[in-house]
């Protein structure tokens, strides 16, 4: 079965450039959420969208912005970006109380 | 602050010993899930107990649900070098919409 397809799977930007993540949630799934993972940290939930209206708002800096499209698959903008953004983002689709996470980001910021 | 508070924080035991982990929540849940991740891969969804489930298995593992300690415990029999990982809890809150919010992770290390 289709899992939750991210892309990049890598990214290496510079200080203050613009990053954009993609995210391919499973077919039929209603939500769509990110995270972002420091190194040897915790997810840390970003945002969330339910049927393409965003959901919910985690600690998501004024920076990043995110958005789901009518394909349901989404999108996390990161413009400005700081050398603390680099970390693993993963993103996650949902339907009841399945949750699916794809294999992430990883965005290193130089 | 954080939802889910994990310990130990490490963990470190032999082939065959069994291995124990905690998480405490604060808030009402829908469910609770555990996770594992490798070093710097993805996560990997273990179980899930609901709110009004006390104990599940899945093959060598076992999770306990306290609601009203707020508490769970994931219990991973005849560990196997394998096993080395990071696991974490992570609690669905019993909002209007559903969100996952991890705790802190117990980094487990199963020595041969």
């Amino acid at each position: 079965a289709a899992g939750v397809i991210q892309s990049p799977r890598h990214l290496i930007k510079e200080k203050r450039e613009t990053a954009t993540l993609k995210c391919y949630p499973i077919p039929r799934h209603d939500t769509v959420y990110w995270y972002q993972q420091g190194p040897g940290q915790d997810p840390q939930f970003l945002i969330s969208f339910y049927e393409k209206m965003q959901s919910d708002k985690g600690s998501i800096p004024d920076r990043f912005s995110a958005q789901q499209f009518s394909d349901y698959h989404s999108e996390l903008n990161m413009s400005s970006l700081e050398l603390g953004d680099s970390a693993l983002y993963f993103c996650a689709s949902s339907h009841r109380d399945g949750y699916t996470f794809g294999s992430g980001t990883r965005l290193t910021v130089v | 602050s954080q939802q889910g508070e994990e310990d130990p924080q490490a963990l470190s035991i032999q082939e065959g010993e069994n291995a124990t982990m905690n998480c405490s929540y604060k808030t009402s849940i829908n469910n609770l899930q555990w996770y594992r991740q490798n070093s710097g891969r993805g996560l990997v969804h273990l179980i899930l107990i609901r709110s009004n489930e006390r104990e599940k298995h899945s093959g060598r593992l076992r999770v306990t649900l306290d609601t009203s300690k707020k508490s769970s415990s994931l219990l991973i029999t005849a560990s196997r070098a394998a096993d080395t990982a990071s696991y974490f809890c992570a609690t669905d809150l019993n909002t209007g919409f559903q969100k996952l919010v991890f705790g802190t992770g117990t980094r487990l290390l199963v020595s041969p």
